[in-house]
């Protein structure tokens, strides 16, 4: 099946550090969503993106959906040691009509030194 | 208090055996969709439904079967025809078309680790 494009694949830390990752498609979304996963649970909803432009904050986490919608953007500002896990983005093309299926990058795994 | 259950939390079997994951949801979702997730693999989708008695095919069905009897359950067959089961196994569900919320957001299970011996 399809997939994202999602990098850094990894990325190495100190606390207090600023941390920018990003997610690209090759066909045109509707939806973008960045998930956390803490090690051996289920992956947790950060934010939703449904408009081209738009920039939505939970708490630290920053998130924007791409102007050409094929592309979606996380920072995390001022790391802390519980950042550590796996982001994921997501998302929902633009001709998927009614189906609710969701397309995965890879991931994007975070470790901080405190 | 509302949620998505999965049980048990870790299975073993033993090769050749058919095994059946559980995951319930109490949040009146119409979508539930099953996941495999293998190391640096991300979620691959196995299976999903978008309302009872129906189920479509995910990317990587061979080697599973499921049934939607019930609005809140979703359970997942394992068969031995699947060649390397042994993953980490996440179920998920979407909110219903009528709740005026954007209805492709998936909320997980906290996932069953399955182990064939």
């Amino acid at each position: 099946g399809q997939q994202l494009n999602q990098s850094p694949q990894s990325m190495f830390i100190q606390e207090g550090e600023d941390v920018s990752m990003n997610c690209t498609s090759s066909s045109i979304f509707n939806t973008w969503l960045w998930y956390k996963q803490d090690p051996g649970e289920g992956p947790v909803l950060l934010i939703a993106l449904y408009k081209a432009g738009e920039l939505t904050s939970n708490g630290r986490l920053t998130a924007q959906f791409g102007i050409t919608r094929k592309d979606s953007f996380l920072n995390i500002s001022a790391s802390i040691p519980s950042d550590v896990g796996i982001y994921f983005c997501a998302g929902q093309s633009y001709n998927a009509g009614n189906n609710r299926k969701l397309i995965w990058g890879l991931g994007t795994s975070l470790a901080v030194n405190p | 208090d509302g949620g998505i259950t999965q049980s048990p939390k870790y299975l073993f079997r033993k090769e050749g055996q058919n095994v059946t994951l559980s995951c319930e949801q109490n949040l009146n979702h119409d979508a539930m969709y099953w996941y495999r997730q293998d190391p640096g693999q991300g979620l691959r989708l196995i299976y999903y439904s978008q309302i009872v008695n129906d189920f479509q095919k995910g990317d990587i069905a061979e080697g599973y079967s499921v049934s939607r009897e019930k609005k809140e359950s979703f359970p997942l067959t394992v068969t031995s025809a699947q060649k390397n089961p042994t993953a980490f196994y996440l179920c998920a569900s979407s909110m219903p078309l009528s709740s005026g919320r954007p209805y492709n957001e998936q909320f997980f299970g906290p996932g069953t680790r399955l182990t064939v011996l």
